[in-house]
């Protein structure tokens, strides 16, 4: 059973465009919600994260969006740069227990100039 | 800038043979993470380490891989006998104790291609 789900697998902006991603997530105790940024051949590297307590972060071109209600979440990239492709992941953790982290599949994002 | 450390980066073997990966974590991380990323989707926990004792290992294949982290710093994740499926990218993370820092630092992987 897969606790985050996440979409689309795959998307194309354009340059200046805002980019969205959306991750839906069904285990209630996560209380730690990061965005990683993957380039191939390298590991992730974290974003931006938020907690269940605020509806918005912003960090730069960078915005998570929290419904805690409706248990979903999403990465909002304004003004898309080139720079910006890569794989992007959401994941969610647990203060219970050993705090595991569970990530969705992943979204390819290709800012095209 | 400090950083987690990986090795080797690539790996190819047959299968049935043994191998072993290598992490070293950022100087003073307690929690060392492995993860297994298969192509087209997100890393997968295999064993989580609290300084040297696992707190997490319920998603490790315990018939065929293990891990260790003998002294709390560096660690070793093994496969034998390695098998097809096995073919993956092996990621190493580590971070501060979750009552400090719930941020993640990720090395370069171990791309293991098992023939």
């Amino acid at each position: 059973q897969q606790q985050v789900k996440q979409s689309p697998q795959s998307l194309i902006v354009q340059k200046g465009g805002i980019s969205i991603i959306n991750c839906a997530y069904e285990n209630t105790a996560f209380d730690y919600f990061p965005w990683y940024q993957q380039f191939p051949g390298k590991g992730p590297a974290l974003l931006i994260a938020i907690r269940p307590d605020v509806s918005e972060k912003k960090e730069g071109r960078f915005t998570i969006s929290f419904n805690k209600s409706a248990k979903q979440f999403s990465l909002h990239i304004m003004d898309s740069q080139p720079g910006d492709s890569a794989t992007y992941f959401c994941a969610a953790s647990s203060g219970v227990g050993a705090g595991k982290s569970t990530f969705g599949d992943g979204t390819t994002l290709t800012v095209k100039p | 800038e400090a950083e987690v450390a990986q090795s080797p980066r690539y790996k190819i073997t047959e299968k049935s043979q043994a191998v072993a990966f290598w992490c070293d974590p950022i100087s003073g991380h307690a929690t060392l993470y492995w993860y297994r990323q298969i192509l087209g989707q997100g890393p997968e926990l295999l064993v989580q380490f609290q300084d040297e004792s696992v707190v997490d290992d319920s998603q490790l294949p315990k018939d065929r891989f293990s891990a260790e982290r003998l002294k709390g710093v560096d660690s070793t994740l093994k496969i034998q006998p390695a098998e097809l499926g096995d073919s993956a990218m092996y990621l190493c993370a580590s971070s501060l104790p979750r009552g400090r820092s719930h941020e993640q630092f990720f090395g370069p992987g171990t791309r293991l291609t098992v023939l």
